[in-house]
């Protein structure tokens, strides 16, 4: 597609429940990162792929979370008992290969609201 | 130490003034710096970036890159109501590392 596509744009979902968040980015985009932005503050790496590398999962604040990529493309973030400290915006973005020298592109994000 | 600082702002300005954002890092060793603006309850989009020690001129915007000092700056003349955003500096350490960003208000 033209840009990146995040679904859902909302999600409400009871603590302790799993949720899955999903990205795709920009066709031809062989980097994907997901970031994390809680209310007020800035954005915080999570996990990053790059073609068929090993992902750079440093970012993940816990066991609780993990990402996979599929053929490349779509990448989807699960959260796995979920805390109310997980609530935040989670934006996906994607670059044309792993430095980005033209920045990155992000997807209008994914809500998520944890009650 | 965090990686990227910001001023914590937030910054207002009058209508037409020039609104100075700057930003701060830690790595010596980065090579690219880039300046997003969110705009309330948007994603970041990116506005400018820059390589090279010096100025770097895109419309009113002005970035400023001063190595020695791991410093970048971002300048934006004659300030618009619709320039009423946050501004995140972003440092590429082979992943873009981000300021906490600077809230800015132009007053009509």
């Amino acid at each position: 597609g033209a840009g990146v596509s995040q679904s859902p744009s909302n999600k409400v979902t009871e603590k302790g429940k799993d949720v899955e968040l999903r990205c795709d980015p920009i066709s031809g985009h062989t980097a994907l990162y997901w970031y994390r932005q809680s209310l007020g503050q800035g954005l915080e790496f999570l996990i990053y792929f790059q073609g068929n590398s090993a992902p750079d999962k440093s970012g993940l604040p816990s066991d609780r979370f993990s990402a996979e990529r599929t053929g490349g493309s779509v990448s989807t973030l699960t959260i796995q008992r979920t805390q109310q400290e997980d609530s935040a915006v989670y934006l996906c973005a994607s670059s044309w290969e792993d430095a980005p020298n033209y920045g990155y592109t992000f997807g209008s994000g994914t809500r998520l609201t944890v009650v | 130490q965090k990686e990227v600082e910001q001023n914590s702002g937030p910054l207002s300005v009058p209508e037409g003034a020039i609104a100075s954002l700057n930003c701060t890092y830690s790595d010596r060793g980065s090579q690219s710096f880039f300046w997003y603006r969110q705009y309330s309850g948007k994603s970041p989009e990116l506005i400018m970036f820059i390589y090279s020690n010096g100025d770097k001129e895109d419309g009113r915007f002005t970035a400023q890159l001063n190595k020695a000092s791991q410093y970048v700056s971002l300048l934006i003349r004659d300030s618009q109501p619709s320039d009423s955003a946050t501004y995140l500096c972003a440092v590429d350490d082979y992943k873009l590392s981000f300021g906490a960003g600077t809230t800015v208000t132009v007053r009509a």
